[in-house]
């Protein structure tokens, strides 16, 4: 079936430091979604795109629908970035298609 | 900002006995959704609907029901709990359409003993 290859599974950055999270569809997929899940376990929106790239703040995502992937940038690292991020795709079906998550720890 | 309501947050239930939780949304949203998150592993999608009255089982329904019974509310039925049902449990909405974007509750954990 459909699916959505997300890496790395665990991240370790410094503050201040900056890095990239990449998902791979193994089908067209009509749009990606980003979420972080906090530490009190909540989904927080990060990005929602059906093509091209979105910027927000410290926070870069891109989408390619063609080429079957979509990026997440972190820039300038912060604490309160820790989390598990996670990438989520719709194909054809009426599901999310959720990649397994990265494990993102900022370090002091 | 959307704002998708579970209830109860935490549930001890036992096994054999029937759960029931609740999702609010308040942003008329035509779809809602029930995922169960386990870890280690990305959401799953239980149940579905795209409107009052409709329900639509999703890519893991065994063992589960679900009822949309206003445009507002969408509930997750378990009638004979078991402890493989032990997991968190998301609740979402999005606007009509497939690839639209969704919105989710701050989960529900469920623990079956």
């Amino acid at each position: 079936g459909d699916q959505v290859e997300q890496s790395p599974s665990a991240l370790s950055l410094h503050e201040g430091t900056g890095s990239a999270l990449r998902c791979n569809f193994t089908t067209t997929m009509r749009a990606v979604q980003w979420f972080r899940k906090n530490s009190r376990g909540s989904l927080i929106n990060l990005f929602y795109l059906a093509s091209g790239t979105k910027e927000n703040g410290r926070l870069k995502s891109a989408f390619d629908s063609k080429e079957r992937y979509s990026t997440l940038h972190i820039r300038d690292a912060q604490l309160e970035d820790s989390g598990t991020y996670f990438c989520a795709a719709a194909s054809g079906s009426w599901q999310l298609i959720f990649g397994s998550g990265t494990q993102l720890t900022v370090m002091p | 900002e959307a704002a998708v309501t579970q209830s109860p947050r935490n549930k001890v239930a036992v096994t054999g006995g029937k759960v029931t939780l609740s999702c609010n949304q308040t942003n008329n949203h035509n779809n809602m959704y029930w995922y169960r998150q386990d870890t280690g592993h990305g959401l799953r999608l239980i149940h579905y609907s795209y409107g009052a009255g409709s329900t639509e089982k999703g890519d893991i329904p065994d063992g589960y029901k679900a009822s949309r019974p206003s445009q507002e509310n969408f509930s997750l039925i378990l009638e004979l709990a078991t402890p493989s049902q032990t997991s968190v449990y998301f609740c979402a909405s999005g606007d009509r359409g497939r690839y639209t974007e969704v919105f989710f509750g701050k989960g529900t954990r469920l623990t079956v003993v």
